[in-house]
């Protein structure tokens, strides 16, 4: 079965500073990998996805992620964190079948 | 942007009460999906559903889950006899090539 592991439950910046947000999975065939944000009292909403194409995936406000298949990663960084960017972020991976498997959660918390 | 909606935010009842929480999923998706996340714990998956049939569904999907899409753009579920811990945010998501999500129903079950 697919998993994923957020390794930091929550992350403290400072604004204007680099976001990192850890992300190892588990897949037994080679993954579709998503990651997803939500703001508070808002739903989830699709930052970025790996689907085999590029390592390298560019998402919205700013956000990439790497997927390296020797380290089962796909962290999740941003070069200036902005105030905005407070939200909890899930790593996300599709099984088959299609449904997603959610990691725990990091709450990115970002300071002025 | 078509968007998931899903209704109502909020909803508050007494144990052993149905409920029924209500989604619109996207126009043109076919893929429909239910999710939850309890407080404090991981988004979880409840049950999929394609050409009007469930196609997979959690252990968490038991007897006291169903649900139904009535006519040609809701989607539903219905919990029949709830219990304090259904408490939680209740996701509906559709898919066409992507997940898309609706903004949530919380459940509060007193």
């Amino acid at each position: 079965a697919q998993s994923v592991t957020q390794l930091d439950s929550h992350v403290s910046v400072s604004e204007g500073t680099p976001v990192l947000l850890r992300c190892n999975y588990s897949s037994s065939y080679s993954p579709s990998l998503f990651w997803y944000v939500q703001h508070p009292n808002k739903g989830l909403q699709l930052l970025l996805k790996y689907t085999s194409a590029a390592t390298l995936v560019k998402g919205i406000n700013g956000f990439e992620a790497e997927f390296k298949k020797s380290e089962t990663s796909f962290h999740l960084t941003k070069p200036s964190a902005h105030m905005s960017d407070a939200a909890e972020y899930f790593c996300v991976v599709s099984d088959k079948g299609n449904k997603l498997v959610f990691g725990a959660g990091t709450i990115l918390r970002v300071k002025s | 942007e078509p968007e998931v909606t899903q209704t109502p935010s909020h909803q508050v009842t007494q144990m052993g009460q149905e409920v029924i929480l209500r989604c619109v999923p996207i126009s043109n998706h076919l893929y429909f999906y239910w999710y939850r996340q309890i407080l404090g714990q991981k988004v979880e998956f409840l049950v999929s559903f394609y050409n009007n049939e469930i196609s997979e569904k959690s252990e968490i999907f038991d007897d006291q889950f169903s649900v139904e899409r009535p006519d040609g753009s809701n989607f539903t579920l219905k919990i029949r006899s709830t219990k304090l811990e259904d408490s939680a945010m209740y996701f509906c998501a559709s898919r066409g090539p992507l997940s898309h999500f609706g903004n949530g129903t919380r459940l509060t079950v007193t």
